[in-house]
């Protein structure tokens, strides 16, 4: 079946450096969508790209969707200690379903 | 900005017993809301999609009668985990999304429900 697969699955990273996660699905995606899962928290709906090639930036954090709409990105610059948590993309499958990568766990080393 | 509340936060119950988790969105109303088991530090597993009004859909592997999801309102989705067993510990984390929105529009989740079954 369709899957949406995540690397890498966890990154550490010290206060200040840059940190990317990356996604890719086995199919081609209408959109892509990115959550946060803070630690002890619920996912937090972060962004959706939707056209080929699309970015968008929200601040540190830099989104991007592949041409093919089978990959996409998230880089933040400078990480902060706020940014700690575990980011998740997510795809559309069949009508109404929506499935998530594993999620990648971004530790900040102070 | 929409709200989804997921209650209750935490339970410990009996091995046997049958415990219900509620999840409601407060502010909007939602024919479609996901059902999650989220093992720890590990992805979310989707079990099942509740639409209001019908039977919810479940996923391969999820055993339809121990997990009872109820979706009686557009605002009101509930899982029952029956005859619980230490095995069934897990965090379940509900999801929504707004009735009207495109099928693959942004979810917007509950605070999670720790189960402990001793």
């Amino acid at each position: 079946g369709q899957q949406v697969m995540q690397i890498p699955q966890y990154q550490h990273v010290q206060e200040g450096e840059d940190f990317t996660t990356y996604c890719n699905s086995s199919t081609t995606l209408s959109n892509i969508q990115w959550y946060k899962q803070r630690p002890g928290g619920h996912p937090v709906f972060l962004i959706q790209l939707v056209k080929s090639g699309e970015v968008k930036k929200q601040k540190r954090l830099t989104f991007q969707f592949g041409e093919a709409k089978k990959n996409s990105s998230l880089h933040i610059t400078a990480t902060q200690t706020t940014d700690v948590g575990t980011y998740f993309c997510a795809g559309p499958v069949g009508y109404d379903k929506i499935i998530f990568g594993k999620g990648t766990r971004l530790h900040i080393l102070p | 900005g929409a709200v989804v509340s997921q209650h209750p936060s935490w339970v410990i119950c009996k091995s046997g017993t049958s415990v219900k988790i509620e999840c409601r969105s407060l502010d909007f109303q939602a024919t479609t809301m996901f059902w999650y088991r989220q093992f720890p530090k590990q992805s979310l597993m989707l079990m099942a999609t509740s639409n209001e009004g019908s039977k919810a859909t479940y996923e391969q592997g999820v055993e339809k009668d121990k997990f009872l999801i109820n979706h009686a309102s557009l605002t009101l989705s509930t899982l029952t985990v029956t005859s619980a067993h230490p095995e069934d510990s897990s965090f379940y984390i509900c999801s929504a999304r707004r009735t009207g929105t495109p099928n693959t529009g942004e979810l917007f989740f509950g605070e999670g429900s720790r189960l402990t079954v001793l």
